[in-house]
């Protein structure tokens, strides 16, 4: 079947715009997570997303949003950009999103540069 | 604040020799620790789980053991070929939905 798609692949943006990447999960996951890894931070996680709701999110500015869709496609949206937000962004989907037996299948990330 | 320490940034080990790697916790509980490998501009892939009540896994050349007393995991790749050159990542997970992951050690298999 087939993995995790993410669109775009790479995006350049300026200061003070915003960017809004999407994330097709594998067929039947419910669960979408998105992580942001940068060189200084490693993979850090921003949220995750099941059946349309947000269970958890992780320690990022406001500016950081994301959604899911009833077809369990999620997006994440960056406002405001900033040079530091520069990253390769993740998004990783499973069946339910815990539990030690739910394995987390990653796409292959976006590449966001912010000139 | 929870903190995860994956032992070295870099391992450049021989072919056909064992690499050992290190992911060490503070000031959490996982209930289950993972090992992924990462290629460059490729997301993680999944190789290895291992839950709080175990202490060993196997699976072909890797082997995954989990320490909650020291608050420790080691992650084996025996035989090591150059094929195992990648960035292995550990990741803590428990029931609040995300997976809290180390920096990443680089491997280097030379043949």
């Amino acid at each position: 079947k087939a993995g995790v798609t993410q669109t775009p692949r790479y995006l350049i943006k300026t200061r003070g715009q915003q960017v809004t990447l999407s994330c097709s999960p594998i067929s039947g996951h419910r669960s979408v997570s998105w992580y942001q890894q940068t060189p200084g931070q490693g993979l850090q996680f921003l949220f995750e997303y099941f059946s349309e709701t947000q269970r958890n999110k992780g320690n990022f500015p406001g500016r950081f949003s994301g959604r899911q869709f009833s077809n369990s496609r999620s997006e994440m949206n960056v406002s405001t950009l900033e040079l530091g937000d520069s990253a390769l962004y993740l998004c990783a989907s499973s069946l339910q999103g815990w539990g030690s037996t739910d394995t987390q299948y990653f796409g292959p990330g976006t590449r966001l540069t912010v000139l | 604040s929870q903190k995860i320490e994956q032992n070295s940034e870099a391992l450049n080990i021989q072919e056909g020799k064992t690499a050992t790697l290190t992911c060490n916790y503070t000031n959490y509980s996982p209930a289950y620790l993972q090992w992924y490998r990462q290629d460059p501009g490729r997301g993680p892939v999944f190789l290895l789980l291992i839950r709080e009540n175990e202490k060993e896994k196997r699976k072909e050349r890797l082997k995954v053991t989990f320490d909650t007393t020291l608050k420790q995991s080691l992650f084996h790749i025996t035989a090591s070929q150059p094929a195992d050159s990648a960035t292995y990542l550990c990741a803590l997970g428990g029931n609040d939905y995300k997976l809290s992951f180390g920096a990443g050690t680089t491997v280097t298999v030379r043949a």
